[in-house]
């Protein structure tokens, strides 16, 4: 069964600080694998795609990794801001279509002044 | 563009009664979808369309109808709700062949 798990669930950071958000998935055959970013209240924003021969992506402050090898995707935030309080989802996509998306449950980040 | 936009954005049912969730986009996007949001679960797809006509069911599709009479709209229908059916629902929206997915601002259903 294709799964993607994130850690850690929730994370607090100090406002100017860095922080990694953890991605581990089994979904086969795999695409390509995207970080979204989710306010309170309001819909998922793309922050990347990557797909299996891009290994790092940025946007912004945002980074994101990917190990195709071990299955493992990491997102770095950088000089942290109130606005990235937030949930982060990573999803997995077996192909391009819809119906093979895999969305993990998603990281919690609070940042605090 | 106004991108993908949902009505309404909350909406409290009684166990029983019906209603549809509208969705739009106004990116002459081909593909459109429907999620779920639950508390301490990823999203999960409803149902989903590739074009005006065509809709195929997704994940959890029990309880739930759609058509796709235009490219611009995919309403979503609850036609007898249930306590289970109580969540936020989304809808996205992607061009053909393209990665990208645009997701609606959601609207919270209540059912009691």
């Amino acid at each position: 069964k294709n799964q993607v798990e994130q850690s850690p669930q929730s994370l607090i950071i100090l406002e100017g600080k860095n922080c990694t958000l953890q991605c581990n998935y089994t979904v086969s055959p795999f695409s390509n694998l995207r970080w979204y970013k989710q306010d309170t209240g309001r819909g998922p924003v793309s922050l990347t795609i990557m797909t299996f021969s891009e290994n790092t992506k940025s946007n912004g402050r945002y980074t994101a990794t990917l190990d195709a090898d071990t299955k493992q995707s990491s997102l770095h935030i950088t000089a942290s801001q109130l606005s990235d309080s937030a949930s982060y989802i990573c999803v997995v996509s077996a192909d391009s279509g819809y119906s093979t998306l895999t969305f993990g449950k998603g990281t919690m980040l609070l940042v605090s002044p | 563009n106004a991108g993908v936009t949902q009505t309404p954005k909350f909406q409290v049912l009684k166990t029983g009664q019906s209603m549809t969730l509208q969705c739009a986009q106004d990116m002459n996007h081909e593909y459109m979808s429907w999620y779920r949001q639950d508390p301490g679960m990823g999203l999960r797809l409803i149902h989903y369309s590739v074009g005006a006509g065509i809709t195929d069911q997704g994940e959890v599709p029990n309880g739930y109808n759609v058509s796709r009479s235009t490219t611009e709209d995919f309403p979503l229908r609850l036609l007898l709700a249930a306590p289970s059916q109580t969540s936020v629902y989304f809808c996205a929206s992607k061009r053909t062949g393209g990665r990208e997915q645009y997701f609606g601002p959601g609207t919270r259903l209540t059912v009691t």
